[in-house]
């Protein structure tokens, strides 16, 4: 159980342009998804923090009108790079978080990750 | 705010040798934390976490991690390693009752034959 999907799963794109990453949870409700950015080498950085049926909530230093997200759904969240440039190119991961109740509430599914290439 | 040090970037071993990966966390409040691992262009993968209860946490491959709290540490250990351990390892915090992960800033463990 708790599987985490994303897609696509790489992309290449042109400057300019934008590009939608989806983010599910496969068998379970998820009320809360993250989106993450990782450089080469390095830690995970939280980006944003998204509630079904709300607003995310951005982390400092991210532009929300760069990256949109939605989660329009308890099971799928979408991050958007709009007008993508190549300081975009990274590797972006989802996670999501379990809505049921009991001690896996606090775990965090993670999706498999896209890697996105801004030529 | 709460935050995770994962003091070795990097850890050599050889094949069927114990490892330890260290992680020490610092936080005013009591938390919960987490070891992922990261394969090569892959996602994380959960190996163990500790929520409550007893301080020695037995994850997935045959990882396990201890609690200690007057330390603040929740070191990951396994008795043998093979080489398909080869991978990132994640240390990650979060406060009780809030879902934001902290994480430290990885260990590549390197098994070599």
């Amino acid at each position: 159980g708790a599987v985490v999907s994303q897609h696509p799963s790489r992309v290449i794109c042109k400057s300019g342009t934008s590009v939608k990453i989806e983010c599910r949870s496969l068998d379970f409700q998820a009320t809360t998804m993250f989106w993450y950015r990782q450089f080469p080498k390095q830690s995970l950085m939280l980006m944003a923090t998204s509630n079904e049926g709300s607003k995310a909530t951005y982390e400092q230093g991210v532009e929300k009108d760069k990256f949109l997200i939605n989660h329009a759904s308890l099971t799928l969240s979408t991050l958007t790079v709009t007008s993508a440039h190549p300081e975009d190119s990274s590797f972006y991961i989802c996670s999501a978080r379990d809505g049921a109740s009991g001690g896996y509430q606090e775990t965090q599914y993670f999706g498999p990750g896209t890697r996105l290439l801004v030529l | 705010a709460q935050s995770v040090t994962q003091l070795d970037s990097q850890v050599p071993v050889f094949e069927e040798a114990p490892v330890e990966l260290r992680c020490n966390y610092s936080s005013s409040v009591s938390v919960y934390l987490f070891w992922y691992v990261q394969y090569p262009n892959q996602g994380l993968q959960l190996l163990l976490k500790y929520l409550s209860g007893s301080t020695l946490v037995k994850g997935i491959n045959g990882f396990e991690a201890e609690f200690n709290k007057s330390q603040t540490s929740f070191h990951l250990r396994k008795p043998s390693v093979h080489i398909s351990d080869t991978a990132e390892y994640f240390c990650a915090v979060s406060v009780a009752g809030y879902s934001t992960l902290t994480f430290g800033k990885g260990t590549m463990l390197l098994v070599s034959p």
